[in-house]
Formats: C-alpha cells, sequence, structure tokens
C-alpha cells in the first residue's frame, strides 16, 4: 500500500512568488491533515480536512495560505503571496478517523523563501 | 505558548543501554499520546500511544509511561540500537481534536 506522497520534496521561490504543494493521502482514508515545521520549532497544526470539508482551520498562520481538497482526494496547499517566514518544511498526514488513530506522515516539502 | 514540552533538545545513550526520553504537558484536556519517530528527510514515524485512561503501554523494546497527576510521559527504549538515532516528537490530543507536538529530542545511540 502506498504512502502519503507530497509533491515537489523541496521547493525555492523568491519573496512575493507563489507555491502550490500537494498531498496525496493513503486511500481511504478521509481525515487529512497539514503541518508545518520552522527550522528548530515544533511541529506545527494547520488544518484538518475531512473528505473535503476543513474540519479545523484554525492553525492557518493567516490569509495568504489556501488549503483546498476537491473531490476529497488529494489536497493543495497554495501559499501566495510568500513571505521570508514561510520557510519551512510542510508536512501532510492522513488517517482514517479523527480520533486516537494513528497519522501516516509524508516526507514533507521543504519550502524556502528567499 | 508550548502545550507539550521537550525540554531535551539530544540525548546520547550507548548501544544497549537504555534510553529515556522526557516530555512534560500543560494542556488537562489532553487524553492521548503519542510518540513519533523521525529520521532526516523523513516524515515523522508513528511509533506508540498511550491513552489517558493507562499509566502505562509497551511495544517491544519501546514503552511509554504517562504520569497524569504530574502531567509527565516518557519513552523508554529498551535496549537502544544505533537505528533508533532519531529526533523523537512527544505529541498530545485532546478528543477529536487537532495534535500538538513537542519540539523534538534528538537520540544519538553511540554504537
Amino acid at each position: 500500500e502506498a504512502g502519503v506522497t507530497q509533491f515537489p520534496s523541496h521547493s525555492v521561490i523568491e519573496k512575493g512568488q507563489t507555491v502550490t504543494l500537494r498531498c496525496d493521502p493513503i486511500s481511504g482514508h478521509d481525515n487529512l491533515y497539514w503541518y508545518r515545521r520552522v527550522m528548530g520549532k515544533e511541529i506545527k497544526f494547520l488544518l484538518h480536512f475531512v473528505k473535503e470539508s476543513k474540519q479545523d482551520e484554525s492553525g492557518m498562520p493567516n490569509n495568504r495560505f489556501l488549503a483546498e481538497r476537491t473531490g476529497g482526494t488529494y489536497s493543495t496547499l497554495k501559499v501566495q503571496p510568500a513571505e521570508l517566514e514561510d520557510s519551512g518544511v510542510y508536512f501532510c498526514a492522513s488517517s482514517l478517523g479523527p480520533g486516537p488513530y494513528e497519522q501516516y506522515f509524508g516526507p514533507g516539502t521543504r519550502l524556502t523563501v528567499t | 505558548d508550548q502545550q507539550v514540552k521537550q525540554n531535551s533538545p539530544s540525548l546520547s545513550v550507548q548501544e544497549g543501554r537504555i534510553s529515556i526520553l522526557n516530555c512534560d504537558y500543560t494542556n488537562s484536556m489532553f487524553d492521548y499520546f503519542l510518540w513519533y519517530k523521525k529520521y532526516p528527510a523523513e516524515g515523522p514515524t508513528f511509533l506508540i500511544s498511550i491513552s489517558s485512561i493507562k499509566d502505562k503501554n509497551e511495544d517491544g523494546r519501546f514503552t511509554v509511561f504517562l504520569n497524569k497527576s504530574a502531567k509527565h510521559l516518557s519513552l523508554h527504549i529498551v535496549p537502544s540500537q544505533p537505528g533508533d538515532s532519531a529526533v523523537y516528537f512527544c505529541a498530545a490530543k485532546g478528543g477529536y481534536q487537532k495534535v500538538t507536538f513537542g519540539i523534538g529530542t534528538k537520540l544519538q545511540v553511540i554504537p
């Protein structure tokens, strides 16, 4: 069974540009999460989808971040326009359920904004 | 405001000895605790979890202990192996709420 995949693995963009990150969860996992880890800090929750609906987006930093999950399959996270403080590793995770279910993480996308 | 705290950024242990990683939390609403292991350039991998109704959960060489009154949990790895060298994240959640992670502890097991 394929795990959670993320694309690209690494992105370097200039401040003010737009970047779109993609996450493909494990097939059959209705729950999809986005997290971000800024260097040396904790992994921080961004948002949670249940199928195509946003269940919790309390962690989204600001309105420059837009997450979508059309059709309840893969998800995209767009940053527009990117700022220097957006640099970090963006992880996607998926799980069968929202409760005490194990979340399976993807390898992450390392975003560098210069 | 860090609700999950891992105060030791790094830990070195000899192969074969016990590794003890510690974690403190502040949110009384947390009722489920997890440990994740992370290798460089990979995503975190679930290791072991414990519900707040228990005080110990064991899985092979890994044991997690929970002290609710002290709001403290620990991960014991016995015996430690070089392949255990990684960053270990303590995490917690309350009900169906989001998972809150600590900052991580880098474990190095010396052969």
